[in-house]
């Protein structure tokens, strides 16, 4: 069956740092893989998008990198701040199927 | 900025009863969709809608929940009989583009808690 990882529950990191999160999926074949944030008691918020035959794609301080071979994708916060503490999720698929989600952290 | 609102916030009723949640989607958004998420759980899909009919489902969506879209801006959620283990906060999304366009938006959610 279809499956969606999304390592460590949660990560805590100091800021400025880079935070990476990962999704990896299996039984999936994704034309596309989608990022979202969700803060406590409100709804997903859609960062960013990538495509199959897209290896990387970027937005302000955000990046994120989509591996078909290793069935990954890995998405980093360049110089964090404490206002980038949420919990992150990865979506694929049509019916977007959500993953369990990362919460970071980021401590001042 | 455009924005998918959902009334009501927070609803809670008894076990057995029927409850309405309604959405306003973002208005040249053409595919609908609800999602569930239990306390402490992951976001779940429940049903994607697309020129007036449902385009999936998941296996949640059993035959106690409808959808609808009664008019041109309004998307219900019936659950016609809620039992205890519907208690959850229900996101309502819309999208511009179909399952190959990605980019959902979602609204606040409505929390739904039945005793």
């Amino acid at each position: 069956s279809q499956k969606i990882e999304q390592n460590s529950e949660a990560l805590n990191i100091q800021e400025g740092k880079t935070a990476t999160l990962t999704c990896n999926y299996t039984n999936y074949s994704p034309a596309y893989l989608q990022w979202y944030r969700q803060d406590p008691g409100r709804g997903p918020v859609f960062l960013l998008l990538i495509r199959e035959n897209e290896k990387e794609k970027r937005k302000e301080r955000l990046k994120v990198t989509f591996d078909t071979t290793l069935k990954q994708s890995l998405f980093h916060i360049t110089a964090s701040q404490p206002a980038d503490s949420a919990t992150y999720l990865c979506a694929l698929g049509s019916k977007s199927t959500f993953g369990d989600g990362t919460t970071l952290t980021v401590k001042p | 900025e455009p924005e998918v609102t959902q009334t009501p916030s927070h609803q809670v009723t008894q076990m057995g009863q029927e409850v309405i949640l309604r959405c306003v989607p973002i208005s040249n958004h053409l595919y609908f969709y609800w999602y569930r998420q239990i306390l402490g759980q992951k976001v779940e899909f429940l049903v994607s809608f697309y020129n007036n009919e449902i385009s999936e489902k998941s296996e949640i969506f059993d035959d106690q929940f409808s959808v609808e879209r009664p008019d041109g801006s309004n998307f219900t959620l019936k659950i016609r009989s809620t039992k205890l283990e519907d208690s959850a906060m229900y996101f309502c999304a819309s999208s511009e583009g179909g399952p190959s366009y990605g980019e959902l938006f979602f609204g606040e959610g409505s929390r739904l808690t039945v005793l």
